[in-house]
């Protein structure tokens, strides 16, 4: 696609509650990666993917958090068992490569949740 | 100690005047990313880079590796400039640390 798409772009979800968030990034991108932005805080980075593969999931705030990606497009972010500090803006994005010097990142326009 | 050090945190000025952003870094990278934040949570990356100095329109941003230190700075600044700017580096083990941010307002 043209840009980074994720959906849904707002999900109110209730306290205990399992979400899927999804992000489709731009054709042809290797590399995939998730944020969160909590309401007055900064960037935090979550995971991120080359291909279908996650070297590194200690970014992922607990084990209610899992991300995975399939052929090397779409990626799904799920939480488990909602808790209200789930609440916040995830973004995700998209580059050529991880590699040095091949160029910046697309983001998407985030999924805001809001866990009540 | 944030791996990921900005000044300033919030900085106004007037609408011509060179700005300058500074970011300092703890870690090994492989790339520092400076990135833009509207209002309303948009976020654009500017500027990915490793060495020396890149510049796009009024936006220049530099990397010194031996100093661990970046500048982002933007000349002849314009309300429309007004965002949040985000420094970001990707360490030697592919892992993304964020400087909180430096919140600008350009003055017509």
């Amino acid at each position: 696609g043209a840009g980074v798409s994720q959906s849904p772009s707002n999900k109110v979800t209730e306290k205990g509650k399992d979400v899927e968030l999804r992000c489709d990034p731009i054709s042809g991108h290797t590399a995939l990666y998730w944020y969160r932005q909590s309401l007055g805080q900064g960037l935090e980075f979550l995971i991120y993917f080359q291909g279908n593969s996650a070297p590194d999931k200690s970014g992922l705030p607990s084990d209610r958090f899992s991300a995975e990606r399939t052929g090397g497009s779409v990626s799904t972010l799920t939480i488990q068992r909602t808790q209200q500090e789930d609440s916040a803006v995830y973004l995700c994005a998209s580059s050529l490569s991880m590699d040095r010097g091949r160029g910046g990142y697309t983001f998407g326009s985030g999924t805001r949740l809001t866990v009540v | 100690k944030n791996e990921v050090e900005q000044s300033p945190q919030n900085l106004t000025a007037q609408e011509g005047e060179f700005i300058t952003i500074n970011c300092s870094y703890s870690v090994g990278i492989s790339a520092l990313h400076w990135l833009q934040q509207h209002p309303g949570g948009g976020i654009v990356s500017l500027f990915m880079l490793s060495s020396g100095k890149k510049k796009h329109g009024r936006l220049i941003a530099t990397i010194n590796i031996q100093e661990k230190h970046s500048s982002l700075h933007i000349t002849a600044s314009h309300p429309r400039d007004s965002a949040v700017y985000i420094c970001a580096v990707l360490n030697t083990g592919n892992q993304f640390y964020f400087g909180t941010g430096t919140s600008l307002t350009v003055i017509p």
